[in-house]
């Protein structure tokens, strides 16, 4: 079981905007600005979207966009394009024995 | 342009040892932390730990204490993770990333798969 939690899945037709929730604990996502998002296509490496809750690394479109409100975290695809479908997991700092924990995960497909 | 350049495929026994291999190139490779995340086959990622080049130090998830060593070759820009005792469990794609004082990674290697099998 993932410390944080997302959903297994979302959708959108293309041109629209999804979101895409990160729920933890006042131990990690609620209590760091430590929070980053990742896509991974299949059987590709997972590529950094979104770093420190809101902030993208060069080359990644201003498609993206992360916030945070409390223990949950959230990423939004404005915009659908069909090479957005991919597996998405979130990603944060956390005060325990286990420094940085993923998301299980959320499979993004473009209907 | 930065990249990690991964050892490649392994097949192991259950109790042997494997050990991953991480090429840096494009920066200075002590400037920056190198985390290891695994992913076993149809499953999320999961933080292993990270080395810091500079000086050596580690920081291990704790499932993985005892288990698991990070080394680093700057001569030859090259961060290693061992993993020892190996179960069929530990089946994975092993991925280093270049690590920010942030806790997060990027880029990521190309990944490594471990196949642990009798």
């Amino acid at each position: 079981q993932s410390a944080l939690t997302q959903p297994p899945s979302a959708s959108g037709s293309p041109g629209q905007s999804v979101t895409i929730s990160c729920t933890g604990t006042s131990s990690d996502v609620g209590g760091y600005k430590y929070v980053s998002w990742y896509q991974q296509h299949p059987g590709k490496a997972p590529k950094l979207m979104i770093y420190e809750v809101s902030e993208r690394p060069s080359g990644v479109p201003d498609r993206f966009s992360g916030s945070k409100s409390a223990n949950t975290a959230s990423l939004t695809v404005s915009g659908l394009q069909a090479e957005d479908e991919a597996d998405y997991y979130c990603s944060s700092y956390a005060d325990s024995n286990n420094p940085v924990v993923f998301g299980g995960g959320t499979k993004l497909t473009v209907l | 342009q930065v990249q990690l350049v991964q050892s490649g495929a392994e097949v192991k026994k259950p109790g042997a040892s494997v050990k991953v291999s991480c090429k840096a190139s494009g920066y200075t490779f002590t400037d920056y932390f190198v985390h290891w995340v695994r992913q076993a086959p149809g499953q999320g990622l999961e933080w292993m730990g990270r080395i810091n080049p500079n000086t050596g130090g580690t920081k291990f998830a704790q499932r993985f204490q005892g288990r698991v060593t990070m080394t680093k070759d700057t001569s030859i820009s090259t961060a290693y993770m061992d993993l020892s005792r190996l179960r069929s469990d530990d089946t994975a794609v092993y991925y280093c990333a270049r690590g920010f004082s942030s806790w997060y990674g990027d880029p990521w290697g190309q990944g490594t798969l471990v196949t642990v099998s009798s």
